[in-house]
């Protein structure tokens, strides 16, 4: 099986930009999508398809992808946007999540 | 609103059974294909099953292939997670997650549970 494959942590300046990237062989093949965790929360879905964002996303949140590498960027992040982001995508025929990045906001 | 509520875990021995439920409202549960996650306490995001929204095609993670099974009752909108022969490393949060059919290209969840602890300990 493969593997996604993220930085383990990233920090961003209050309304600065930071990408997060996904790597992964599938990548090329499939669409990825994108998860903001909270402590003690159950994951959100932020990103899907090529750049889509669900009903309450704010429009910071945006993805792209290239080869076999998915991003996420937050542009103006926010003090709320601190949280841990997975990828997740396909692993035909099966499924698999990215390694996690901690997003921490300063 | 979707909803989505878990259910069902617990404290089991080693070598033991559980079975974990998710009962869903405020959508048409036939139309969505669903998947268990899991959680391992300070670990990351693990996929362990799927099941299409007809329950005609089925998938496992190879951590759990032939020790869990995935089934679903439209006609009562749960899903099911039957776990036998419960290890030390299947201790997690459970969750269950699910998404349109239409949208089953997109390899997402749009909606998910809280969660269920399952904790297997001698």
């Amino acid at each position: 099986s493969s593997e996604l494959t993220q930085d383990p942590a990233v920090s961003v300046a209050l309304g600065q930009t930071v990408t997060i990237t996904c790597q992964g062989d599938g990548l090329g093949d499939y669409y990825a999508s994108w998860y903001q965790q909270k402590p003690g929360q159950a994951p959100i879905l932020v990103i899907y398809g090529q750049n889509s964002r669900p009903s309450g996303i704010p429009d910071r949140f945006s993805g792209s992808s290239s080869g076999n590498t998915a991003s996420l960027t937050i542009t103006g992040a926010q003090a709320e946007d601190e949280g841990d982001y997975y990828c997740f995508s396909r692993d035909y025929p099966l499924y698999v999540f990215g390694t996690g990045t901690k997003v921490t906001v300063l | 609103q979707a909803h989505l509520a878990e259910s069902g875990g617990g404290l089991v021995k080693p070598g033991g059974s559980l079975r974990l439920y998710c009962e869903v409202s405020g959508l048409i549960f036939s139309d969505y294909y669903m998947s268990w996650i899991r959680q391992a306490p300070g670990k990351g995001l693990e996929w362990v099953s799927y099941i299409t929204n007809s329950g005609s095609v089925i998938y496992y993670a190879d951590s759990v292939r032939g020790r869990f099974s995935i089934s679903r009752d439209n006609a009562k909108n749960l899903l099911y997670l039957q776990m036998d022969s419960l290890k030390a490393e299947d201790t997690a949060i459970y969750y269950c997650a699910g998404g349109h059919r239409s949208e089953t290209y997109y390899n997402h969840f749009r909606h998910w549970g809280q969660g269920t602890l399952v904790a297997v300990s001698s």
